[in-house]
């Protein structure tokens, strides 16, 4: 079945980094864009990159441009999320979401994994 | 990259109609028919409820619908049931080609 596995999360430092991945499985991988999705503790959902099916388009949040990467191994049917300079403000379940195929939503998401930014 | 404005929360009873706005601007929800919804359970992962305004993805209630108006875009929940009673979000696509999230409706199924 079409399922997304993100990995990677953890407990990190203040301006420390760490890299998320997420594992995509049931589906042509390469035909699709994907995002990441971030959700504190208690709050909303938080748009945070997107990228498109080849890699050569890449789209950020203004809360992390500069310090977050979105990146993708086609051949490995992976995404990643490379994440510098973390602040307590990161800390968060971070969803790998698949866009939608000629339409503008999201429509697989995964179970998520925890960031936790703490000293 | 400011958030769409949700009502924080929205109540109903059984059998009732209910509808959540999600106000935004012409640089987002105006400027595009690429409004979606979701749907959020307490420790679960979003759903998608509605697309581009007002499509329903395969296998949602068509209790579910969606429309738009100027700046605004809304989510219809007709015959509210209990199952409903969740956390719903819009999101948009903006002029700066990312994505923004609304700030989330609770829906109570009095």
């Amino acid at each position: 079945q079409v399922q997304l596995v993100e990995s990677g999360g953890g407990v990190v430092q203040p301006g420390r980094s760490l890299r998320l991945s997420c594992a995509a499985s049931g589906f042509t991988f390469s035909s699709y864009a994907m995002h990441w999705v971030r959700q504190a503790p208690g709050k909303g959902l938080e748009w945070v990159a997107f990228i498109s099916y080849d890699g050569t388009s890449r789209y950020y949040a203004d809360s992390v441009k500069g310090r977050f990467t979105i990146s993708r191994d086609n051949s490995k049917n992976t995404l990643y999320l490379q994440m510098t300079s973390l602040r307590a403000e990161d800390m968060a379940v971070y969803y790998c979401v698949r866009g939608g195929l000629g339409f503008f939503g999201f429509d697989i998401w995964g179970q998520g994994t925890m960031v936790t930014v703490s000293s | 990259q400011s958030a769409l404005t949700q009502p924080a929360s929205v109540s109903g009873s059984p059998g009732q109609s209910i509808t959540i706005s999600c106000t935004g601007t012409s640089s987002d929800v105006g400027g595009y028919n690429y409004v979606s919804w979701y749907q959020q359970h307490p420790g679960k992962a979003p759903k998608l409820m509605i697309y581009d305004v007002s499509n329903r993805p395969s296998g949602v209630s068509n209790r579910f619908s969606g429309s738009k108006s100027g700046n605004t875009a809304s989510l219809t929940i007709s015959g509210l049931q209990a199952e409903d009673e969740a956390d719903y979000y819009c999101s948009s696509y903006t002029s700066s080609s990312t994505r923004v999230f609304g700030t989330g409706t609770k829906v109570a199924v009095l």
